[in-house]
Formats: structure tokens, sequence, C-alpha cells
């Protein structure tokens, strides 16, 4: 089992270009989670999917910002008309269930010009 | 509002030292407390869960729901224990994160 896998590991792009942040999660696992970590904060919670669904997006921010977790394929965070502001690590994880451990991915680190 | 507080960002001990990484957390219900570890160029990983009450790599964590406190503790640190601690909370359907503290066990 190779592990929770997130791609790129790092993203460049200019104000205004779109990111998409790639996550595989473990096999087995249908339940992902997005963080983000701003510098010098802790890991923020951003949304939690499962499979076709998206079941809290709470922590997303209302523009700009988007989630999915097709039946097939990884999960994506998607980031439009990106901002200086939106520069950050941000960490995929995922579980076999709601109330189990969750086990990270290596991190995509976002930079944008 | 739930929240997860680790006020030291940095932390040195020497070797063979005790050491204490503090967290305290504020929430409404019943919390499941975490610990995850970070270790220079490796992912963030589980060390440890309050309803487990193991110790791994010589670590324990209590739970004190009076202080709302769920301390990490190692009686004698080692070189290796060196790393980023984050304490976590899970409620309802998210995980909640400290900002971290930096542990160094200097030689």
């Amino acid at each position: 089992n190779a592990g929770v896998m997130q791609n790129p590991r790092h993203l460049v792009r200019r104000r205004g270009q779109e990111a998409r942040l790639r996550c595989s999660p473990m096999k087995g696992h249908s339940h992902v989670y997005w963080y983000r970590q701003l510098p010098e904060e802790g890991l923020k919670f951003m949304v939690y999917l499962q499979k076709e669904n998206i079941i809290d997006e709470s922590g997303m921010p209302k523009e700009r910002f988007s989630a999915e977790f097709p039946k097939e394929g990884p999960s994506i965070l998607r980031i439009q008309q990106v901002v200086r502001g939106d520069s950050a690590a941000y960490f995929c994880a995922s579980s076999p269930g709601t109330r189990y451990e969750q086990f990270f991915g290596p991190g995509t680190r976002l930079t944008v010009l | 509002a739930q929240r997860v507080t680790q006020p030291e960002k940095l932390l040195s001990v020497f070797k063979g030292a005790p050491v204490e990484l503090k967290c305290n957390y504020s929430y409404s219900g019943s919390p499941e407390l975490f610990w995850y570890v970070q270790y220079s160029r490796q992912r963030l990983q589980l060390l440890l869960r309050h309803i487990s009450r193991e110790s791994i790599k010589g670590f324990t964590a209590d739970l004190n729901k009076g202080e709302t406190s769920f301390h990490l503790k190692k009686p004698f640190a080692q070189e290796e224990d060196s790393a980023m601690y984050y304490c976590a909370l899970m409620g309802g359907n998210q995980f909640y994160f400290g900002t971290g503290t930096s542990l160094t066990v200097i030689p």
C-alpha cells in the first residue's frame, strides 16, 4: 500500500491562474479530508468528502475553492483565480471511516507569484 | 467554538531529560484527542490517541477533562524524538489541529 499520494508536490501559479491539487487516498479508504497550513499556523480543516459526496465543507472559503472526489480517480482541490494569500501547504488525509485514524499525504506546496 | 491550543512553538530539552508538550482544548461535547508527529522530511503520522491508552515510543498522554488538557509526556527524551508535534481533537466530522510544537532534543 503506497500510502496517500498527492501531486504535484510543488506548484507555482501566477495571480489569476487556476490551481488543481490531486489526492489519491490509500487503497480501501473512501473518506478524504483536505487541510491547509498557512505559514506560522496549524493545520486548518477545509473539506471532508466521501466518494461522489461532499460531507462537510465548512472550512472551505466560499468563493474560488471547490473540491470533488469522483467515483473513479483522485480527489481534486481546485482553486480558481489564485491570489497571493492562497500560498500555503495543502494536505490531504484519508481514512476508512469517520472515526478512524487519518493517514496523511506529503502535501502540496502552492506558491502564488 | 472548538479549539486546540499548543502554547509552546519551540521546546528544547537535553537528551535523557523529561519532556512535556502541552495541549489544551475547548469542545462542548466529548472529544477524542490525538497526538500527531512529523519527523524531518516525513509526512504527518499518528503518534497516539487517548482512547487507546497506549504508550508509543515511550510517550504517554492523559486526557484531563477537568483541566481540558491532553499533555504529551516522555520521561527520558531521545535525539530521535526531535520533530514537530501536533495535538488534534476530533469532533463531529472534523479534526481540529493545534499550531504545533517543534521539539529539539539536544545531545
